[in-house]
């Protein structure tokens, strides 16, 4: 089965500087890859999502995420954080029959 | 468009009592559906998935169950309640036959505390 690892548990960054928010999966495939969004209290909203093509997809929000197959990676990325980006992130990988495995989370802080 | 439903949106239990945390979808016919737990600090443990009305499948055994008696209802239920079972639960959806897999939309979740 698929899994997925985010190194990190909370990061911090300063507002307008950027983000970086590690992931790492496992699986025999091609993934279908994704990350989500939780803000305290709340549901998941999806940010973005890989299926195949364009290695690098856009989200909403600004955020940004590249596949790299050669590193097993699906890392997001935002060039100027916002403080309302202050929330839980999760990545998450599918493998095409309705198993979907979601990372532990990172917390993201941001500083005024 | 699509909307997602849970209820009660907070809930305080003793220990050893009965629970039921219901979960509609609106906008879609014939859904997958599905219920996380997300311990405090954790990520999502997936609890049951649903294919359709009356089939369940259990990721993990537990005291809790879950039932789908309508195409667009899915309900998580215990007999006795255990101060394990605290957290926050969430149901999400995705539509069954999509290929490649499509994401799964998630409803605002339940905050259980057993006390």
């Amino acid at each position: 089965a698929q899994s997925v690892t985010q190194p990190d548990i909370h990061i911090t960054v300063s507002e307008g500087a950027s983000l970086e928010l590690r992931c790492n999966y496992s699986y025999g495939a091609t993934p279908y890859l994704f990350w989500y969004v939780q803000s305290p209290g709340q549901g998941l909203q999806l940010l973005l999502k890989y299926f195949s093509g364009d290695t690098l997809v856009q989200g909403i929000k600004g955020f940004e995420a590249e596949f790299k197959r050669s590193q097993s990676s699906f890392n997001l990325r935002k060039p100027s954080v916002h403080w309302s980006d202050a929330a839980e992130y999760f990545c998450a990988v599918g493998a095409g029959n309705n198993d979907m495995r979601f990372g532990a989370g990172t917390r993201l802080t941001v500083k005024p | 468009s699509q909307t997602i439903h849970q209820w009660p949106a907070t809930l305080v239990q003793p220990v050893g009592s009965p629970l039921s945390l219901e979960c509609t979808v609106e906008g879609t016919s014939n859904p997958n559906l599905y219920w996380y737990r997300q311990a405090a600090g954790r990520g999502l443990q997936l609890l049951f998935y649903s294919v359709g009305i009356g089939q369940i499948s259990s990721e993990v055994p537990q005291n809790l169950s879950a039932s789908r008696p309508q195409d667009r209802q899915f309900i998580l239920s215990s007999k006795k309640l255990l101060l394990s079972d605290s957290g926050f639960y969430l149901c999400a959806w995705d539509r069954s036959l999509l290929r490649p897999q499509g994401e799964q939309f998630f409803g605002p979740g339940t905050r259980l505390t057993v006390l």
